[in-house]
């Protein structure tokens, strides 16, 4: 089955003890991404691949790092967490294309920093 | 990026039709108009995309005004799995654009 699997789907944290959320996808998909999710604000993005060892900042990078040594995977880093970063985490994948392909999403992240 | 707008809500009954509009006034001539939709507790999905024509899928039809400048998601019947917010997004056709650019939507409400 096609998909994009993120783990893990929640996560208490301390603020400043680094993490790791994965992000795998089966698709052969060139194209990855971070979206963040806070209510009022949407979805905006945080970093984004277009292949391999090709990453690049979204609308809001700062505090996170990612790096993509393969192609069906794509982890966020966040090296010392903080309480803004609270947020529900969605990965993304596609073909790259631009408006004529879509987009394959992740079931979620929902991390808390305490 | 063009800019949409969608109303914040809308409401449906069960089993009718919705009509969830978009518009999207400075769309550029090699913009597509993609719909994808958030079930709670779930991330995007896809449902639709289209550039000039009208397209049907499985799972809705889109309807897009000559001119463009707006567009209509619909839903033949509305079913209580339905609910989710709706995004009308606008993507760039070269194959470097692949970013999706959320707004905030259109929430719908099924009435059972």
């Amino acid at each position: 089955e096609a998909q994009v699997t993120q783990n893990p789907r929640y996560l208490i944290t301390v603020t400043g003890k680094k993490l790791t959320v994965t992000c795998s996808q089966n698709m052969n998909h060139e194209y990855m991404s971070w979206y963040r999710q806070d209510p009022g604000l949407g979805l905006r993005q945080i970093y984004y691949s277009m292949n391999v060892e090709a990453t690049d900042k979204g609308d809001v990078p700062e505090g996170y790092k990612v790096s993509r040594k393969e192609k069906r995977n794509f982890p966020l880093i966040l090296e010392s967490p903080s309480p803004n970063q609270t947020s529900l985490y969605f990965c993304a994948s596609g073909r790259t294309g631009g408006g004529i392909t879509e987009a394959f999403f992740g079931q979620g992240t929902r991390l808390t920093v305490v | 990026d063009a800019k949409t707008t969608q109303p914040n809500s809308m409401e449906s009954n069960e089993e009718e039709p919705v009509h969830l509009p978009c518009n999207h006034s400075t769309i550029s001539g090699t913009d597509y108009i993609h719909w994808y939709r958030q079930l709670p507790s779930q991330g995007p999905e896809y449902v639709i995309h289209g550039l000039t024509s009208n397209v049907n899928n499985r799972m809705a039809s889109l309807a897009i005004a000559e001119d463009r400048k707006s567009s209509t998601l619909i839903l033949h019947r509305a079913t209580l799995r339905d609910a989710a917010v709706y995004y009308c997004i606008l993507r760039a056709s070269w194959a470097g654009a692949n970013n999706l650019f959320f707004g905030t939507g259109t929430r719908l409400t099924v009435i059972p």
